[in-house]
């Protein structure tokens, strides 16, 4: 089955961990993103990559990092300087720039 | 400043009556929008989206009406079910971005 697969679906971290969440996707999509969502509120955009080896800074980078160095996988890094990061964490993908964007299920990240 | 907005932050329809729920954008750019539906705790999933170079499309239950001139879109589901029940977002391809724009969200209940 084609889709997008994040990983884990929940996570806990201590307090000036880093913490990196996954997100493979077989759709054979060129573009991927990653969108923060916080109680109440709607998506925030992290950072997104429109091809391999190239990624751009969303709304809301500060505190993330992402690597592209393969078609299907993103990996999203909340490192500890990201002041607020519990939050639930969506990856999506769309084939090419203006396509129906596609989502996995999310990682519920939480600190602690 | 928001650029997709979603100014009702909740809906209540009942059973068999028509929810419509609204979106307003500012960016004259944008040219393509979509309608998405979530559950807690799980991704967004795709529901309908329109071009500018339409003023409506249909799929179901789901209707999305656009008015360029005014700015604004509105997602018909007729008739509503409690499975619809969730929490509905507007997004519009931003191509000068390269990405998409989300709106809050509105929570819909229908209720038995």
């Amino acid at each position: 089955d084609g889709g997008i697969t994040q990983s884990p679906k929940y996570l806990f971290r201590k307090e000036g961990q880093n913490v990196t969440l996954s997100c493979e996707q077989n759709l054979n999509h060129d573009a991927m993103y990653w969108y923060r969502q916080d109680p109440g509120q709607g998506l925030r955009l992290i950072y997104y990559s429109q091809i391999v080896n190239d990624f751009q800074k969303g709304d809301i980078a500060e505190g993330y990092s992402v690597s592209r160095e393969k078609k299907e996988s993103f990996p999203l890094t909340v490192t500890s300087a990201q002041k607020n990061p519990t939050a639930f964490y969506l990856c999506a993908s769309t084939q090419s720039s203006g396509n129906t964007i596609y989502f996995g299920e999310g990682s519920w990240l939480t600190v602690v | 400043d928001q650029q997709v907005k979603q100014n009702s932050p909740s809906l209540s329809v009942q059973e068999g009556r028509i929810s419509i729920l609204n979106c307003d954008y500012t960016n004259s750019m944008f040219d393509y929008f979509l309608w998405y539906k979530k559950y807690p705790a799980e991704g967004p999933t795709f529901l309908i989206s329109i071009s500018s170079i339409k003023d409506k499309n249909e799929d179901g239950r789901f209707t999305v009406f656009l008015n360029k001139s005014a700015k604004h879109l509105s997602l018909h589901i007729v008739p509503s079910q409690p499975g619809d029940s969730a929490v509905y977002f507007c997004a519009a391809w931003d191509n000068y971005g390269q990405n998409f724009v989300f709106g809050p969200g509105t929570r819909l209940s229908v209720l038995p």
